[in-house]
């Protein structure tokens, strides 16, 4: 089983700060990690795939990058709607799995 | 665009098994090679991936529960189904369904790409 751990578990910044998330996976799974934003009663959204993939229609604000068991998200200039909890999965093929890290709160 | 959405009783009594439908619109689910999930969010456990069944019907499920669950789908709906049995308080969570697409590596979901809004189940007497 892959485990996924990030950090920290919660920050606070200002607007227009950059702000930065660190993912670790317990084995090398290569660049199979994505990362989500997730506000307060909604469901999750894909903003990076594939460690360093910008999803669609996600801003340019958000980054991600790495590969084997060391990730990291950015966010360049924390604007107020960024205000969420951010989680890495990671994923496998043999056999098939998907793991969620425990996440990330951003408050401003 | 694609939508999903789940359906199925708030409620359900201890070992029981707990049934959610997700109804897929925009898109449909035994065409196109994706992977259709099942996740569960709970306070204690946080994002937990319960398991998939692919375009083509063959499924994969989290081996932490796979004894419990099964998912099916209704092509001819454009469905697909969750159940989950012997339930316990441990399994309330909200539950969402969601779209996979194929990952780098074959044979591997990479990214979920669009979700359900997401129901709460309550195992409760």
């Amino acid at each position: 089983d892959i485990q996924m751990t990030q950090s920290p578990s919660s920050l606070s910044a200002s607007v227009g700060d950059r702000v930065t998330i660190t993912c670790q996976a317990s084995r090398d799974i290569s660049n199979y990690l994505n990362w989500y934003q997730q506000k307060p009663g909604k469901a999750p959204k894909l903003l990076i795939f594939d460690a360093s993939n910008l999803g669609t229609g996600v801003p340019s604000r958000f980054s991600g990058s790495g590969s084997g068991t060391d990730f990291t998200f950015s966010i360049s200039s924390l604007q107020p709607e960024d205000i969420a909890r951010y989680y890495c999965q990671g994923y496998d093929h043999v056999p098939p799995e998907i793991t969620f890290g425990p996440g990330t709160k951003v408050d401003i | 665009q694609v939508q999903l959405e789940e359906s199925g009783p708030g409620l359900v009594k201890p070992s029981q098994t707990l049934s959610l439908t997700c109804t897929v619109a925009g898109g449909s689910i035994s065409s196109g090679k994706y992977y259709w999930n099942w996740i569960r969010q709970s306070p204690g456990k946080g994002l937990e991936w319960i398991g998939y069944i692919y375009y083509s019907g063959s499924t994969y499920y989290n081996p932490s529960l796979k004894s419990r669950v099964s998912i099916s789908m209704d092509a001819s709906k454009n469905q697909f189904s969750l159940n989950l049995n012997s339930v316990a308080a441990a399994d309330t969570a909200v539950y969402y369904c969601a779209r996979g697409v194929p990952g780098i590596a074959a044979g591997s979901v990479g990214g979920l790409d669009y979700w359900g809004q997401g129901t709460l189940v309550t195992v409760s007497s």
